[in-house]
């Protein structure tokens, strides 16, 4: 079946570095792909998606581009801030008719000042 | 202001005292779905719901039911809670259940069963 695999953490960084959190998928047929944020205490936000190959998703200065000859979705971000410390989701949509999203297991992030 | 809402968003109970997580939404969309978010696991879905009176399983059904007799409401119950319940719950809803659309998601309901 569809699954997405996330690189582990937790990934510990100083402000202003650059990130990369990377993401892997197996798919049958072509589905949308997606970051989710989750900050302390909150609920799950939308990042950003792309919904084709070659695609690049981006918010907040974050992108994600959608290689479908490397089946990844790579998030990243040129310079980190104290306030963008959370657990970021990389998930795809299930291609059948059923409002589904796969999620990885999240990637903590903690950014140091 | 488009949101979906949960209630409660936070609950201790005990093994085998029935329970109901409510979920309401206020942007008129068709599809409607619970997932669990566990260490290690990310989020995975319960059950879902297409329009009002059409419910299906998800990936992770067992323990649960669901009902959805208005468009704008989703509640998820759980007759029997046992601890292996013990989880953070999402409700989430979008306008399709199409690959694309997006899903917005509640801020969770923290669950924990003695």
């Amino acid at each position: 079946g569809d699954s997405v695999t996330q690189m582990e953490g937790p990934v510990t960084l100083s402000e202003e570095a650059f990130l990369t959190i990377n993401c892997t998928y197996t798919a049958t047929g072509y589905p949308s792909l997606f970051w989710y944020v989750q900050y302390p205490g909150e609920g799950l936000q939308l990042l950003l998606k792309a919904t084709k190959a070659d695609d690049k998703g981006s918010n907040k200065g974050f992108e994600a581009t959608y290689r479908k000859e490397t089946t990844s979705f790579h998030l990243e971000k040129g310079s980190v801030q104290v306030s963008d410390s959370a657990v970021y989701f990389c998930a795809l949509s299930d291609v059948s008719n059923t409002g589904k999203l796969i999620f990885g297991q999240g990637t903590t992030l903690q950014v140091k000042p | 202001e488009a949101q979906v809402t949960q209630n409660p968003r936070y609950l201790i109970t005990v093994t085998g005292k029935k329970l109901t997580v409510t979920c309401s939404q206020n942007m008129n969309h068709e599809y409607m779905s619970w997932y669990r978010q566990d260490p290690g696991l990310g989020l995975r879905q319960i059950y879902y719901s297409m329009n009002v009176e059409v419910t299906d399983k998800g990936d992770v059904p067992e323990g649960y039911k669901v009902s959805r007799k208005e468009k704008r409401n989703f509640p998820l119950i759980l007759e029997s809670p046992s601890p292996n319940q013990t989880s953070l719950y999402f409700c989430a809803s979008s306008l399709g259940g199409g690959n694309g659309n997006t899903i917005y998601f509640g801020e969770g309901s923290w669950l924990t069963v003695v």
